[in-house]
Order: structure tokens, then sequence, then C-alpha cells
């Protein structure tokens, strides 16, 4: 069973607030992943890190900004919500090298 | 840069036959391929993963083997259900890519009862 877990589950929000998801794993994990995926479309990297202090912007070009603090900790802020960022937030955690990747259960984002 | 492929984008079949997904990569580089499911709406769950010294693994119904020379993978699911409908993508860390999990766009299976 993965124990990553994603905060809110949902969420609805005014255009122009600010706005942090949640993302949270317990296995230890070093490498810990954001992808966004808006219905029935493919899933896009837009932020990577390979451990604490250590981040990265993904393929896809995205106005969210992450930290990475502690290891078991890698939430995701919009500084300013618009209708644009809409969309469906996963995030993902692996140890490396060939060990398994889980998912949370995503966070489906609508700013209205 | 690892490009992750899958053919077909979309499947339908009646209850009871055999799903054969296909998944190929650039990349053969790999630490491990891996196998999800996603439900509608939801996050993704992980089904097999094969480690880049394998040739296939299996799991109840699932089968997935790998091919790393000619850079393709293969779920196979016996006896389809109607449960089984969802979409399925494969994944694979490149060591080039540092590790990065590169995703292909999946194939969204339809099992009609």
């Amino acid at each position: 069973e993965a124990d990553i877990y994603q905060t809110p589950r949902y969420l609805v929000i005014g255009t122009g607030k600010k706005i942090t998801l949640e993302c949270s794993q317990t296995m230890g994990h070093d490498k810990m992943y954001w992808y966004q995926q808006d219905p029935g479309m493919e899933l896009h990297l837009i932020h990577y890190s390979y451990g604490v202090n250590s981040t990265e912007k993904g393929d896809l070009s995205s106005e969210s900004t992450v930290s990475r603090i502690r290891t078991e900790h890698f939430p995701l802020t919009l500084e300013s919500a618009r209708p644009s960022h809409t969309s469906q937030y996963l995030c993902a955690s692996t140890g490396g090298g060939s060990t398994e990747a889980f998912f949370g259960q995503g966070t489906r984002l609508t700013v209205v | 840069k690892q490009e992750v492929t899958q053919i077909p984008a979309a499947l339908s079949v009646p209850e009871g036959e055999n799903l054969v997904l296909n998944c190929s990569f650039t990349d053969s580089a790999i630490y491990n391929l891996q196998w999800f499911r996603q439900d509608p709406g939801k996050g993704l769950t992980s089904l097999l993963l094969i480690q880049s010294s394998q040739r296939e693994q299996t799991s109840g119904r699932l089968n997935a083997s790998l091919d790393k020379s000619s850079g393709r993978s293969t779920l196979y699911i016996a006896a389809s259900q109607p449960g089984d409908s969802a979409t399925y993508l494969c994944a694979s860390p490149a060591k080039a890519a540092g590790n990065k999990l590169t995703f292909g766009g999946g194939t969204r299976v339809l099992v009609k009862p």
C-alpha cells in the first residue's frame, strides 16, 4: 500500500487567490514529482525533486513553485490562481534507481 | 531525452477477450518499466514493475514483458472483465534523464459486458 497523501482532494477557489497543494509521503523516498493532467489528457511533469533543497522544473512550463525542506513533504504553491490553472495535480514519489513509484490520489483544482 | 509511446490510444473489447497493450521507449538505458492503471478523476495505481534485468513480471491475470533491445514492453490482461475498464499507462525512469519518470499517453480500455 502506497503511503503518499495529497490534500485537499478537491479545491474550488477564486481568481487571484494564493493556494498551496500538499503532498506528503512516509516511505523515506528521495525523489518526488508533481504532474499536471487535464481530463482525458496526458500527464505532464511540472516539478521534480532529487532530495531536500533540490528542485527542478519539469518538461511543462508552470507558474507554480515548489519547495523541499523536509524529505517527506513537497508542497506546490500558486501565488495567484487563474482559470488556466484549472486541472488535476498528481504527486508521486520513488526511492530512485530501480524502485517502484507511487502516486497520491490527486488534487482537482478549479479556479473560478 | 526519453520518449514513451503507447499504442493503441483506445481499445474496446467484449468481456472475456484478452487485452494486449503496447509501450515503446526510445532510451533503452532504463532502471525499470512500470505499468499503472488510472480510473477517471483518480490517481495512478501501480500494477507491475519490471526491473531492467527482467524479461517479464506476472500478477494474477496481468503479465508484462520487457524487451530493452527493441525498446518495448507489452501488458497482457487475460480474460478481460468490465472492471478492467480504465486507462493504462507505462512509465520508465531513464538513467540519462536523471531518473525522471517519463509517461506514455496511455491506452483507454473499455471492456463491454
